[in-house]
């Protein structure tokens, strides 16, 4: 059973701040990386699956990273705005797994 | 294109009972996965199917079972319910092992 942790579990920033989060994975074995957010009372909703070493990806303001020989993605977020509140998920899988293993996520709070 | 359906949304339960959840992929998604979300916890993988099969199977006891059918809908069964199986139920599909789409999960409260 893989073993993803992510930090900081919450945080609050104010409109405008940019701020980012980490995930940690095992790097043995690895296969992919997925970044989802999670809105209140909806689905959690894709932003990134990312499976090379040293992959950037961005959309919009919201970018990561990987690092898959020392096993951590950040996910980075531009000058936040209040509908950036969300969790955020991250997940990794092992080669030859169908499993997606979680994260705890991060809570973010964006402050107007 | 319509998204991810899981039925019901919400059901109570009581202890001993047992329950079934359903799930509709997105047309042409082959792969069904579930996961149980409890407070504190991060989404916990119960088993993931392709193809009427099921490929992994998460730490979880054998209450918790699944099956696929032949149009990828599939049900997840959870037998003998324990006050500790109140959660949030998520089914998410997808091409083979690409990115989710989550359902808006299945919320089961047990008594």
């Amino acid at each position: 059973i893989l073993n993803v942790e992510q930090s900081p579990q919450s945080l609050h920033v104010q409109e405008g701040d940019s701020t980012n989060f980490t995930c940690s994975f095992p790097s043995s074995n690895f296969y992919a990386l997925h970044w989802y957010r999670w809105e209140t009372a909806k689905s959690p909703k894709a932003l990134f699956v990312m499976t090379l070493n040293g992959d950037e990806k961005k959309k919009g303001r919201i970018s990561a990273t990987l690092n898959t020989k020392e096993g951590y993605s950040y996910l980075y977020i531009k000058g936040s705005q209040p509908e950036d509140s969300a969790t955020y998920l991250c997940a990794s899988t092992e080669a030859g797994s169908y499993q997606l293993t979680f994260g705890k996520g991060t809570k973010l709070s964006v402050i107007p | 294109k319509a998204g991810v359906t899981q039925t019901p949304r919400y059901l109570i339960k009581t202890r001993g009972q047992q329950v079934t959840l359903s799930c509709s992929p997105i047309s042409g998604h082959r792969s069904v996965s579930w996961y149980q979300q409890t407070p504190g916890q991060g989404l916990q993988f119960l088993f993931e199917y392709f193809s009427e099969t099921q490929r992994n199977k998460g730490n979880f006891p054998g209450r918790f079972s699944g099956r696929q059918f032949s149009n990828s809908r599939s049900e997840m069964n959870v037998s003998t319910l324990e006050l500790g199986d109140s959660a949030l139920y998520l089914c998410a599909s997808s091409f083979s092992t690409g990115e989710l789409f989550f359902g808006e999960g299945s919320r089961l409260t047990v008594l």
